[in-house]
């Protein structure tokens, strides 16, 4: 079974400055990965996902995320957070060709100081 | 195209009474997961069902119990209820292929037990 780390429970960052949310993962497989955003009494919602291709994948809304399979990593990254990126964020794990299993990180708490 | 719906969204029941969770997924979806959320515990997979056969299940004791219909739509069963039961279900659908493996969620039903 895969395991996801979110080595960060808690990240409390200013607005205006960068933030990294870290999720590093234990498969030596073939993976997708995802990063989910949830806000207060909401579902998850997809933030980005990697299935394949480039390994640096972006958001609509300025999030980043670089898939490093050496370093079994895939980091959230954004330049400049706003008040609004206050949430929980969670990274995902799934393994191709092996059905539709997701394995979750326990989650990074984001709250941007205004 | 409608998200995934998840009724009721919020339940309030007491210790040995059963509660019956519903999930519609995605319009073309057939797989349907289940978790659990509680704070500190993250998202706990429940189990998965795929043309009405639960293809893979987490670790919970058999009070936790599944179907699905044959419109995809799925339904959670808790039997004796116990305090620490309390928690935000969720429901996740996926289209179920290599190129979108992607599971998208409802926003939940939160249940409370007293």
């Amino acid at each position: 079974a895969q395991s996801v780390t979110q080595l960060d429970s808690q990240v409390p960052v200013f607005e205006e400055a960068p933030v990294e949310l870290r999720c590093n993962y234990s498969s030596s497989v073939s993976v997708y990965l995802f990063w989910y955003v949830q806000y207060p009494n909401q579902g998850l919602q997809l933030l980005l996902k990697y299935l394949s291709g480039s390994t640096l994948v972006e958001s609509i809304n300025g999030f980043e995320a670089e898939f490093n399979k050496s370093q079994t990593s895939f980091h959230l990254r954004k330049p400049s957070v706003h008040i609004s990126d206050t949430a929980e964020y969670f990274c995902a794990v799934s393994e191709v060709h092996t059905g539709n299993q997701f394995y979750f990180g326990t989650g990074t708490s984001l709250t941007v100081i205004p | 195209k409608a998200g995934v719906t998840q009724t009721p969204r919020y339940l309030i029941k007491t210790r040995g009474q059963q509660v019956t969770l519903s999930c519609s997924p995605i319009s073309g979806h057939r797989s349907v997961s289940w978790y659990q959320q509680t704070p500190g515990q993250g998202l706990q997979f429940l189990f998965e069902y795929f043309s009405e056969t639960q293809r893979n299940k987490g670790n919970f004791p058999g009070r936790f119990s599944g179907r699905q219909f044959s419109n995809s739509r799925s339904e959670m069963n808790v039997s004796t209820l116990e305090l620490g039961d309390s928690a935000l279900y969720l429901c996740a659908s996926s289209l179920l292929s290599y190129e979108e493996n992607i599971q998208y969620f409802g926003a939940g039903t939160r249940l409370s037990v007293l």
